[in-house]
């Protein structure tokens, strides 16, 4: 069965440094997005790309944050300059037309 | 913004019997809602989902009720079994078939079906 794959699974990085986080949506889909999971909250929407542009942003993704999806098939995630309550779950998921998100395992991004 | 509440933090069932999991909303616009299942440092699994247009979507041992009127809706696992302990998500969006699509979770319920 197709999937979502995420990776680093782990990332551990410095305070102000880039980090980029990498996908690999279900190949037959054409919806990328961007949650994050903040120990203890909810699963927060941050990003959706669509037709090779951001869809819709969060006010969570700011100037900090930006996607890219640089071939046929990795959607990554990155962050400029982390701070300290960037630490989170990121989750990427994927969609057909329309219908439902399937979600990767995760990157659990630490940032110290 | 809680746009997505799930009310109950935690639900334990015996084996075999049958869990409802229950989640309101507030905002009219939403018209798909999904249930997501999840383990400790895993990614959402995709359970079952409805549409507005729909009060019931069966998949096995999998119901999902909706009462638009109510603004809520629920999922019915029967029977139940201890490999369905884990934490249960309700999401919901509006603009079904748009572009967008973005889901909005509530807080989670964990289940915990003791054998």
């Amino acid at each position: 069965e197709p999937e979502v794959t995420q990776t680093p699974s782990h990332q551990v990085t410095q305070m102000g440094q880039e980090v980029i986080l990498r996908c690999v949506p279900i190949s037959n889909h054409l919806y990328f997005y961007w949650y994050r999971q903040i120990l203890g909250q909810k699963v927060e929407f941050l990003v959706s790309f669509y037709n090779n542009e951001i869809s819709e942003k969060s006010e969570i993704f700011d100037d900090q944050f930006s996607v890219e999806r640089p071939d046929g098939s990795n959607f990554t995630l990155k962050i400029r300059s982390t701070k300290l309550e960037d630490s989170a779950m990121y989750f990427c998921a994927s969609s057909h037309i329309t219908g439902s998100q399937y979600f990767g395992p995760g990157t659990r991004l630490l940032v110290l | 913004d809680q746009q997505v509440k799930q009310n109950s933090p935690s639900l334990s069932v015996q084996e075999g019997r049958i869990s409802i999991l229950n989640c309101d909303y507030t905002n009219s616009m939403f018209d798909y809602f999904l249930w997501y299942k999840k383990y400790p440092a895993e990614g959402p699994t995709f359970l079952i989902s409805i549409s507005s247009i729909k009060d019931k979507n069966e998949d096995g041992r999998f119901t999902v009720f909706l009462n638009k009127s109510a603004k809520h809706l629920s999922l019915h696992i029967v029977p139940s079994q201890p490999g369905d302990s884990a934490v249960y998500f309700c999401a919901a969006s509006s603009n079904y078939g748009g572009a967008t699509n973005k889901l909005i979770f509530g807080t989670g319920t964990l289940l915990a079906v003791q054998p």
